[in-house]
């Protein structure tokens, strides 16, 4: 295992349009978490999963974003009628659950660039 | 979770120690310090944490004043690859949290030839 991969690692899209992003974690790491950084900012906190549950929030995601995580291993992050706002990266990350044994921080992916035009 | 402050930037030559501060005055006594960098392009990557005592790891040192008000990151031999942000976080034990990380602006620390 590689660590955590996110997929695409780029998207431009046009304005209205919906997209899709998929994050594989890494295999025995049963939380999940999504994460969106714009330019000169550091990441804030969009969601997080324990295995398949998604169980926060932020008030950032709107009614437009939605994630899921089916069988509680890869997720989707979905944004439906995309804005130009939406423009970020955005990250997932994943990690064990600490009532597990020693926890070493969570393991971020690369990140998926979105670039609404 | 406690809020903390760090320089925007800072510089170091290569092969000196880089020490970054972050200042967290209003820390609890359950609440741990971590640090994370993003190297361009890149997701963040966890360097270290700790509570009270000092740490060490392979890739840094982690100094804890005794009041716990601040704390300081040791990049003891910075190379041209530390170059990156560096995120000092504060929270609380991460099994009484949902596990979210609230992220500052960093300092970006830049080493130079």
């Amino acid at each position: 295992d590689t660590g955590v991969s996110q997929d695409p690692r780029h998207k431009i899209t046009k304005r209205g349009q919906n997209v899709t992003f998929r994050c594989d974690p890494i295999s025995e790491h049963n939380r999940l978490y999504w994460y969106r950084q714009t330019l000169g900012q550091g990441p804030e906190f969009l969601t997080y999963f324990q295995n398949e549950a998604q169980l926060e929030k932020s008030r950032l995601l709107s009614d437009r974003f939605s994630a899921e995580r089916p069988k509680g291993s890869f997720s989707t992050l979905e944004i439906q009628r995309t804005e130009q706002g939406d423009s970020a990266m955005y990250l997932c990350a994943s990690s064990l659950d600490p009532g597990q044994g020693a926890w070493y921080g969570y393991t971020f992916g690369s990140g998926t660039r979105l670039t609404v035009v | 979770d406690a809020k903390t402050t760090q320089p925007p930037s800072m510089d170091c030559a290569e092969g000196r120690a880089a020490n970054l501060p972050c200042n967290h005055s209003t820390i609890s006594g359950n609440e741990y310090v971590y640090w994370y960098r993003q190297i361009h392009s890149q997701g963040p990557q966890y360097i270290i944490h700790g509570l009270k005592n000092n740490e060490t790891n392979e890739m840094a040192s982690l100094i804890i004043t005794e009041d716990r008000k601040s704390s300081t990151l040791i990049l003891p031999h910075a190379t041209l690859r530390d170059t990156a942000v560096y995120y000092c976080i504060v929270r609380g034990p991460i099994y009484n949290q949902g596990g979210k990380l609230i992220f500052g602006q960093g300092t970006e620390l830049s080493v130079k030839p």
